[in-house]
């Protein structure tokens, strides 16, 4: 089975400052995607990133990037120029290759405050 | 193109009652996915359909979660009788057949079972 850690719970950024949050997984997968889902204050959950195991470059959406370590089992989300609009839950996933029968596993999320 | 749609958002209820929770999948999404998040802690599959068979539905807590999606287009999700500890914030996601990877979401429907 499949576990995603997210190890902070709440983070907090200063507006146009950059932030990173962590997650790490574990899977005996080779081929797998992993994402970062962002749930703002009483919206639905959105896709922010996803990351398909195989490719090395690391995605990358405007002010988002991560940097995922395979070997490691790691997949951190980089927030550049923080904006107000970025304070939401975010909620780190994977999801393994097996045709039909797929889902996701999150992890706890990270509340991030964007502040002034 | 209208989205994921929940109804209700928010249901109160009491231990022992019968609550049916509502999901409008994005038109075409034959892919339906149930989650749930309990407070404080990740967010748990619950179960999968591709139209109206159920894929997988190991996450199911027990016999008193009923799934159903009749015709492949909304889907219900009955909890019967309720207990204290199905209070959670029910999610629903749709996923087109070609895409491989993202699901949309609804906004939630938030069980308090008092």
């Amino acid at each position: 089975a499949q576990t995603v850690t997210q190890s902070q719970p709440e983070m907090s950024v200063q507006e146009a400052e950059t932030v990173t949050l962590s997650c790490t997984y574990d899977t005996s997968e080779n081929n797998y995607y992993l994402f970062w889902y962002k749930q703002p204050p009483s919206r639905q959950m959105i896709l922010v990133i996803r990351q398909e195991a195989y490719k090395q470059q690391n995605a990358t959406e405007n002010r988002f990037s991560v940097n995922f370590q395979k070997a490691a089992k790691s997949f951190s989300l980089k927030i550049s120029d923080s904006q107000l609009g970025d304070t939401a839950m975010y909620f780190c996933a994977f999801m393994k290759l097996s045709g039909t029968a797929s889902k996701l596993t999150f992890g706890t999320g990270t509340r991030l405050q964007v502040t002034l | 193109e209208a989205g994921v749609t929940q109804f209700p958002s928010h249901s109160v209820i009491e231990k022992g009652q019968t609550v049916t929770l509502r999901c409008d999948p994005i038109s075409g999404h034959d892919n339906l996915y149930w989650y749930r998040r309990v407070m404080g802690k990740e967010i748990k599959f619950l179960l999968h359909f591709v139209k109206e068979s159920k894929q997988d539905e190991s996450g199911m807590p027990n016999n008193r979660f009923l799934a159903e999606r009749t015709g492949g287009t909304y889907s219900t999700l009955k909890v019967q009788p309720a207990e204290l500890e199905d209070s959670g914030v029910y999610f629903c996601a749709s996923r087109h057949h070609t895409n491989t990877g993202e699901l949309f979401f609804g906004e939630g429907s938030r069980l308090t079972v008092l």
